[in-house]
């Protein structure tokens, strides 16, 4: 089955302990991406990866890191998480950064508590 | 500051009434998708739209992105409690170098009572 998968699905941590959030594609897709959810404030782009070795900042990667080293996983790593990185987060990934018509899947989300 | 703003935020209705939710923006966009999203789970995309004045229809569903592709607009026709959810919808500009980013509206939610 063609899907997104991230792990964990819920953490609660404090603050400055380094987390790592995973996410792997089956789909061989060459564009990944991380948002965050907040009420009122819909998905925030954090990060994106166009294809293997190549990250460039979203509208608010302040305080996260990215790393793809491989096409399929894309992990996001908080070094030393704060509270007001408490969110839901998504990855995501589509088949290419060009193509306005591309269909971009979603995985099931993190919900993150940093206390 | 949104670069597209959706209304209502939050809509409850009963089963069986009509309702249009809207998605506005000073940006054209080179094509609109709409999202549903349902609690624990990520966005699903419903449609994309990429023609100014382009309908789309999906059932009870009926989009329809503006001529100056700058709006759209979702009308379900005959809600059902199953169409409840948060709708999403998103606009793809291109910054630079054949790279299309989607901005995110903040959604409208939906519930739709028995």
């Amino acid at each position: 089955e063609a899907q997104v998968t991230q792990n964990p699905r819920y953490l609660i941590t404090v603050t400055g302990k380094k987390l790592t959030v995973t996410c792997s594609q089956n789909m061989n897709h060459e564009y990944m991406s991380w948002y965050r959810q907040d009420p009122g404030l819909g998905l925030r782009q954090i990060y994106y990866s166009m294809n293997v070795e190549v990250t460039d900042k979203g509208d608010v990667p302040e305080g996260y890191k990215v790393s793809r080293k491989e096409k399929r996983n894309f992990p996001l790593i908080l070094e030393s998480p704060s509270p007001n990185q408490t969110s839901l987060y998504f990855c995501a990934s589509r088949l290419g950064a060009g193509g306005s018509y591309n269909e971009q899947f979603f995985g099931p989300g993190t919900r993150l508590t940093v206390l | 500051t949104q670069l597209l703003e959706q209304s209502p935020q939050f809509l409850s209705i009963q089963e069986g009434e009509n309702l249009t939710v809207y998605c506005n923006s000073s940006s054209v966009f080179s094509s609109l998708q709409w999202y549903r999203q349902e609690p624990g789970e990520g966005p699903v995309l419903l449609v994309t739209v990429v023609t100014g004045g382009e309908v789309k229809k999906l059932k009870r569903l009926t989009f329809q992105f503006g001529d100056a592709r700058k709006d759209s607009s979702l009308h379900i026709t005959a809600a059902q409690p199953g169409d409840t959810g948060l709708y999403l919808c998103a606009g793809a500009l291109s910054p630079s170098g054949g790279y299309n980013k989607l901005i995110f509206g903040a959604g409208t939610r939906l519930a739709v009572h028995p």
